[in-house]
């Protein structure tokens, strides 16, 4: 089955600066990719997704890049804010074949100011 | 706005009860999720239901098992608690034509 390798487990940035966060698939048929964001207390909410004919996408602040090849794609937030501050999870699926997500380990985001 | 509801935010009880955990959407999804979420190991999914009264495990079934009797409320049930099934839970939903997944707030169960 698939395998989502989130990297790193905890970033912390100062307000302003930009954050990256990395990941790797394993299933070369994986064709969707989206990320969650989850704040304290509540549940991962969507943010952005990025299908696998496409390279880049960015909405505001945030931007995803997804390098097929490789296998990678990356979760790229400039001037970062407080409100920042979450744990962000990838996942990826095969929209073809498969019926479920499967998520990477998360990376806690601390934004300070 | 889709709203998926759990039943309890906190839940302790007792190793060997059984523990049930209710979760309701109000968006007439047919595909529902459980997921439990621990540090470091990230979502993984127990069972799902892409409609009533069909269930289908997860990758982490083993000692749990589901009920879905109406289309908007999807039950994971521990039969038996144990202290390693101390975790949150996490019920999501999801509509056939669209790949984006609805959380609830989660339930902190702890088992003693």
């Amino acid at each position: 089955g698939e395998n989502v390798e989130q990297h790193p487990s905890t970033l912390s940035v100062q307000e302003g600066d930009s954050a990256v966060i990395k990941c790797t698939y394993s299933d070369s048929a994986s064709n969707y990719f989206p990320w969650y964001k989850q704040e304290l207390g509540k549940g991962p909410q969507l943010i952005i997704d990025i299908r696998s004919n496409v390279g880049e996408k960015k909405d505001q602040r945030i931007a995803v890049t997804l390098n097929k090849t490789a296998k990678h794609f990356s979760l790229h937030i400039t001037e970062t804010q407080p409100e920042d501050s979450a744990v962000y999870f990838c996942a990826s699926i095969d929209t073809g074949t498969a019926s479920k997500l499967t998520f990477g380990t998360g990376t806690r985001l601390q934004v300070t100011l | 706005d889709v709203k998926v509801t759990q039943s309890s935010r906190y839940l302790v009880k007792r190793t060997g009860e059984k523990v049930f955990l209710e979760c309701v959407q109000d968006m007439d999804h047919e595909n529902m999720f459980w997921y439990r979420q621990d540090p470091g190991l990230g979502l993984r999914l127990i069972y799902f239901s892409y409609d009533v009264k069909m269930k289908e495990k997860g990758d982490i079934p083993e000692g749990y098992s589901v009920s879905r009797e109406k289309k908007e409320r999807f039950s994971l049930i521990l039969e038996s608690a144990s202290t390693n099934q101390t975790s949150m839970y996490l019920c999501a939903s999801l509509t056939w034509d669209s790949e984006k997944l609805f959380f609830g707030s989660g339930t902190q169960l702890s088992v003693l």
